[in-house]
């Protein structure tokens, strides 16, 4: 069974970088987009950006151009998110997710399989 | 960019009761091409990640029981459990996929 499982929970201080990976086993990897996105404590669902592997660019949202970094590695099925210049606006929990649908224009797509995700808090 | 607008933000409903949430987008989500409307409902339980229910508006994922239906066109949606059980007590978000940003209404928490 396919699964996406996300790094650990993260502390860090306003101004550093953290990255996270989501690694997904089981089915193909190459061939699906993954995104990320976010969800702050008691906020909605924040769309990052994501990557399909087999093609390598990222495409971010112009919320995060600039701060976000998004990387696949194909020999480990792995998907990176950095965040820099943190802030406490950025606190929240981090979701992969892949793509079973894509977007009708431009990137991202409907989310059929989420990783567990992943907190991160900015002090 | 898009914005999704969800009401209401809760719902209490009987067991085997009909709930009903809609979700209205600032744009028509209809893409021309395919005559698809591209959006999404998740359901999100406390401790978990989002699961996909519906997407295309009206097409449930494999495994969702059938309880569960969407519809709606343009900019105008609902989601329905004909049924509610107790499992369903949730969150629940709609989602445009038509263009980025991606972006998700508000959520309605639904309790029994």
């Amino acid at each position: 069974q396919v699964q996406l499982v996300q790094s650990g929970a993260e502390v860090k201080k306003s101004g550093s970088s953290v990255k996270v990976s989501c690694k997904a086993s089981g089915g193909t990897f190459s061939r699906h987009g993954f995104n990320w996105v976010r969800q702050a404590p008691g906020q909605g669902l924040e769309w990052m950006g994501g990557i399909i592997p087999m093609f390598g660019s990222p495409n971010y949202a112009q919320k995060f151009q600039g701060r976000v970094t998004i990387t696949a590695d194909e020999s480990t099925s792995t998907i990176y998110m950095a965040l820099s210049s943190l802030r406490s606006e950025d606190t929240a929990l981090y979701y992969c997710a892949r793509i079973i649908v894509p977007a009708a224009r431009g990137e991202g797509g409907a989310f059929d399989l989420w990783g567990q995700g992943t907190m991160v808090t900015v002090s | 960019d898009i914005v999704m607008t969800q009401s209401p933000d809760s719902l209490a409903v009987s067991l085997g009761e009909r709930a009903a949430i809609n979700c209205k987008s600032s744009q028509s989500l209809l893409f021309s091409s395919n005559n698809k409307n591209f959006l999404a409902w998740y359901q999100v339980k406390p401790g978990q990640p989002p699961k996909l229910l519906i997407y295309w508006a009206s097409t449930r994922e494999s495994g969702v029981p059938d309880r569960f239906s969407g519809s709606g066109s343009g900019t105008d949606f609902t989601l329905t459990i004909s049924s509610l059980q107790a499992e369903d007590v949730a969150l629940y978000f709609c989602q445009q996929f038509y263009s980025p940003p991606l972006t998700f209404g508000g959520g309605t928490k639904v309790e029994i």
